[in-house]
């Protein structure tokens, strides 16, 4: 099993271009996450997904959309992006247990 | 929703020493989680306590469920250059299927 994949891993945007993050689970899973994880400030989290056709937004929504697209993916999409928004992305997915299963990342740069 | 204050933000440890990072909240916690993550990598889960003043270990690292299920910690014994990364405590919102995590502790270690 491949657990969580992420794809890009690095990304450099320019201001104002827009970009999709893949994120996909083979566990099974009915809930998954998108965090970003800046300097000091922890895994804050952007959007959730409880299940399949659910989606609801976490601490830091603003400037983000995400699709459900089936039970194994959820995409993260930047429509303008911000250098604000010059972050490490995590995907996760969440098991029975509520243990967390988390992706390798997206290291994004916006200039 | 659930609030986890994480204490110390940093330590730095000689290799050998002893490490001690600690999770505090105002309110009773159904369950606490601990993860690490190594530098560049993403969180992992390391262990799930449930019970009132449960103590679990894992090798050279002993976590703690305090009584009133208020606080936990997570204690390394003889530190290794190995242990290096970040411990993030994490607990459950109940029924929002969401996580809440703290803001985690920064080991380094010095061989």
């Amino acid at each position: 099993n491949a657990g969580v994949t992420q794809t890009p891993k690095f990304q450099v945007l320019k201001t104002g271009q827009s970009m999709t993050l893949q994120c996909a689970q083979d566990m099974n899973h009915n809930s998954m996450y998108w965090y970003r994880q800046d300097p000091g400030m922890g895994l804050r989290l952007i959007y959730y997904s409880a299940s399949e056709g659910t989606t609801d937004k976490g601490e830091v929504p603003n400037g983000y959309n995400v699709s459900r697209l089936n039970k194994r993916e959820f995409s993260l999409r930047l429509e303008s992006a911000a250098p604000s928004q010059t972050s490490v992305y995590f995907c996760a997915s969440q098991s029975h247990t509520d243990t967390q299963y988390f992706g390798p990342g997206t290291r994004l740069t916006v200039l | 929703g659930q609030q986890v204050m994480q204490i110390p933000q940093y330590q730095h440890v000689q290799e050998g020493e002893d490490f001690t990072t600690y999770c505090n909240s105002s309110t009773t916690l159904s369950n606490i989680q601990w993860y690490k993550q190594r530098p560049g990598g993403h969180p992992v889960f390391l262990i799930q306590l449930v019970k009132s003043g449960e103590v679990k270990k894992q090798k050279r690292l002993t976590f703690q469920f305090g009584e009133a299920k208020k606080n936990s910690s997570l204690h390394i014994t003889a530190t290794q250059t190995t242990d290096v990364g970040t411990y993030f405590c994490a607990v459950s919102g109940g029924s929002n299927y969401k996580l809440t995590f703290g803001k985690g502790t920064l080991l380094t270690v010095n061989p």
